[in-house]
């Protein structure tokens, strides 16, 4: 039972450039959680998502982020223009339910550098 | 919204040391409370969770107890190896009853032979 896949792990993107990073969940989960981690900083919540709905995004900044989770394929995050600032490491979660034991399975991660 | 506050690292210690590792949260009512460890390169892994008050959860020789009156869960080890060198981060739903989790900034924790 593969875990959460996220890929790509390290992606480089110049200013001004696009970046898209995709996660499938688990098998059997239809939640899916993105969080930041910048350098010297903790895990920073951005966008919970469910099967063509976005649920929560009050983590994302409101311009240039965008995330969706369609009925089929992975879920992705869009980061539009990078700058610098984007450069940190997107983990993907999922869970099998909304409420409850809330454990999340994480991803390994993908980490963005913009130069 | 619900938070976290846990000491910061790094926290070096010799093999064989105990280890603590300080988390106090504010939360409504009585969330679930976790320990997520992050090792090298990898993304977090679930260490340990309690989901009421005085539940104390345990895994690979780690142990937190929930205390309410304290407003704690404190991360602790008897005996530290070397391959508990990670990043240690405590977590609790962002909202009770609500699955996404908030996290602490986590602590570093380096273990010397």
């Amino acid at each position: 039972n593969a875990g959460v896949m996220q890929n790509p792990r390290h992606l480089v993107r110049r200013r001004g450039q696009e970046a898209r990073l995709r996660c499938s969940p688990m098998k059997g989960h239809s939640h899916v959680y993105w969080y930041r981690q910048l350098p010297e900083e903790g895990l920073k919540f951005m966008v919970y998502l469910q099967k063509e709905n976005i649920i929560d995004e009050s983590g994302m900044p409101k311009e240039r982020f965008s995330a969706e989770f369609p009925k089929e394929g992975p879920s992705i995050l869009r980061i539009q223009q990078v700058v610098r600032g984007d450069s940190a490491a997107y983990f993907c979660a999922s869970s099998p339910e909304e409420a409850g034991a809330n454990v999340l399975t994480f991803g390994a991660g993908s980490r963005l550098t913009v130069l | 919204g619900n938070s976290v506050t846990q000491m910061e690292g790094p926290v070096t210690l010799s093999e064989e040391a105990f280890l603590t590792i300080n988390c106090t949260y504010t939360a409504t009512g009585y969330p679930s409370l976790f320990w997520y460890v992050q090792y090298p390169g990898e993304g977090l892994q679930l260490l340990l969770k309690a989901t009421k008050a005085d539940d104390k959860g345990s895994n690979k020789g780690f142990e937190a107890t929930y205390r309410k009156e304290t407003t704690s869960f404190h991360l602790e080890k008897g005996s530290v190896q070397v391959s508990d060198s990670a990043v240690y981060f405590c977590a609790l739903p962002r909202r009770t009853g609500y699955s996404t989790l908030t996290f602490g900034k986590g602590t570093m924790l380096l273990v010397s032979p």
